[in-house]
């Protein structure tokens, strides 16, 4: 069965760095595109990042471009989020979730993870 | 950039029908997933491509899109579809997953 485990969540100061990690089992992971989303507390959900099968293809939401990377080992089964320079409105529990295709581009999001809560606080 | 519009919220007495909105610009011509996140746990897709079901989800959801608006319909309401839903789309001018606020539904 399909498994996606989150890690690397906890409180963090304003400006510093975080790295959360994605362990896929159960299904091919390097041919599916890959999906964060984040929920911050009470609230809806706000996509932040894809990466194709591949990793050759990446798109950011326009609030986390240029601070978050997506990235991938598929030798490895894993999906990554490299956060920098923390802000207060990060504070969200973060999903990694699998695309139904390998571009991660139109088709949903068939699984998703339990998901890893990122606090950020002085 | 797209935006999606639902309802904060909807009511419905149990075994009645429920419908959620979700309005966007011309998204009758977008394919529109829907997700089921009940209180502490990950969202669940229960419809796909504007209508139709993952395996796994029961027939009393169904969804719909044409012109501005999308809708979820769950037939036979039950206490356990008491969840918030939000309806998803990709926009491909901008290159980004878009989804809506999401809509609290309620069973009196």
């Amino acid at each position: 069965q399909v498994q996606l485990v989150e890690s690397g969540g906890g409180v963090v100061q304003p400006g510093r760095s975080l790295r959360l990690s994605c362990a896929a089992s159960g299904f091919t992971f390097s041919s599916y595109g890959m999906h964060w989303v984040r929920q911050a507390p009470g609230k809806g959900l706000e996509w932040v990042a894809v990466i194709s099968y591949d990793g050759s293809n990446k798109y950011y939401a326009d609030s986390v471009k240029g601070r978050f990377t997506i990235s991938r080992d598929n030798a490895k089964n894993s999906l990554y989020l490299q956060i920098n320079s923390l802000r207060d409105e990060d504070t969200a529990v973060y999903y990694c979730a699998k695309d139904l295709d390998s571009s991660g581009r139109s088709l949903p999001f068939d699984y998703w993870g339990q998901g890893t809560l990122v606090t950020v606080s002085s | 950039s797209y935006v999606l519009t639902q309802p904060p919220s909807v009511s419905v007495a149990p075994g009645k029908t429920a419908r959620i909105t979700c309005g966007g610009n011309n998204i009758g011509s977008k394919s529109v997933h829907w997700y089921q996140q009940k209180p502490g746990q990950a969202p669940v897709l229960v419809v796909y491509d504007d209508s139709d079901r993952p395996s796994g989800i029961p027939e009393r959801f169904s969804g719909s899109n044409s012109g501005n608006t999308a809708t979820l319909t769950i037939s036979r309401v039950e206490a356990g579809d008491e969840a918030d839903y939000y309806c998803q789309v990709w926009d491909s001018s901008s290159d980004h997953w878009v989804f809506g606020g999401g809509t609290k539904l309620t069973v009196l």
